[in-house]
C-alpha cells in the first residue's frame, strides 16, 4: 500500500483566515514533504520533516508553517497569505532519507481571495 | 545550478507506437532517478526508479540511464490514449532533496 491522503481536498480562504492542511500516512516511512505546485510547472519543495524533526525548509516565508505531530502525521499552518499563493499544495512520504522513492498524495487545491 | 531538463513537448505518438522520453541532469553527484507521470489536475505517480546504469523494465514502461552521459530516458512501448499526461523526471543527489525537471507533455492520438 503506497497512499498517502490530504484533507481538504479543496480550500478556499481570505488572506486574513488561518487554515491548516493535513496529511497522512500508515507505510511506516520517516521522512515527509510538502510541495507547492503551480500549474503546468513542476513541484517545488517547501519542507522536509525526517524522523519528525525539520530538516530542509527551501527558505519558505513564515505565513508558511510546518508542523509534525508524529511520524504518521504532517500538518501545514497557513495564515496572512496572498493571491499568489493560490496553488496545489502536495504531500509526499519516503521510507527514509537517502534514494527511497516519494509517494505523494492527491494534494489540496488552495486559492486565496 | 543543478538543473534537471526535459523538453517540454507536446510530444505526439500514434496509439501502438513507441514514445521516448529524455531527461539530463547536470549534477554528476546524482545517485537515484525517478520518472513521475501525472494527469492534468491529479498529483504526481510514481511510475519507475532506477538507480544503476543500464535499462530497467516494467510492464510497457523501460528507464535507461547512462550516468556518464548525465541522462535518463523513459520508454512507453504500445502507448495507449491513457497514456497522455505530463511525465516527469526526478533526480536525487546526496541529501533528501528530489530536483524535478519541467516535464513533457505526452498526447497519444488513437
Amino acid at each position: 500500500d503506497t497512499e498517502v491522503t490530504q484533507t481538504p481536498k479543496h480550500l478556499v480562504m481570505g488572506m486574513t483566515n488561518k487554515k491548516s492542511l493535513k496529511c497522512e500516512q500508515h507505510m511506516g516511512h520517516r521522512a515527509m514533504y510538502w510541495y507547492k505546485q503551480k500549474a503546468k510547472k513542476p513541484p517545488e519543495l517547501m519542507f522536509v520533516y525526517s524522523y519528525e524533526k525539520l530538516s530542509i525548509n527551501e527558505s519558505v516565508p513564515s505565513r508558511f508553517s510546518p508542523e509534525c505531530p508524529n511520524s504518521s502525521l504532517l500538518n501545514l499552518h497557513l495564515h496572512a497569505l496572498q493571491p499568489e499563493d493560490s496553488a496545489l499544495y502536495l504531500c509526499a512520504s519516503s521510507q527514509g532519507d537517502g534514494a527511497y522513492e516519494q509517494y505523494f498524495g492527491p494534494g489540496t487545491r488552495l486559492t486565496v481571495t | 545550478q543543478k538543473e534537471v531538463e526535459q523538453n517540454s513537448g507536446p510530444l505526439s505518438v500514434p496509439e501502438g507506437a513507441i514514445a521516448s522520453l529524455n531527461c539530463t541532469y547536470s549534477d554528476r553527484g546524482s545517485q537515484s532517478f525517478f520518472w513521475y507521470r501525472q494527469y492534468s489536475g491529479k498529483s504526481p505517480e510514481l511510475i519507475m526508479s532506477i538507480y544503476s546504469n543500464g535499462d530497467k523494465e516494467d510492464g510497457r514502461f523501460t528507464a535507461q540511464l547512462n550516468k556518464a552521459s548525465q541522462y535518463v530516458s523513459l520508454l512507453i512501448r504500445d502507448s495507449q490514449p491513457s497514456d497522455s499526461a505530463t511525465y516527469l523526471c526526478a533526480v536525487k543527489a546526496a541529501g533528501n532533496k528530489l530536483t524535478f525537471g519541467g516535464g513533457t507533455r505526452v498526447l497519444v492520438k488513437p
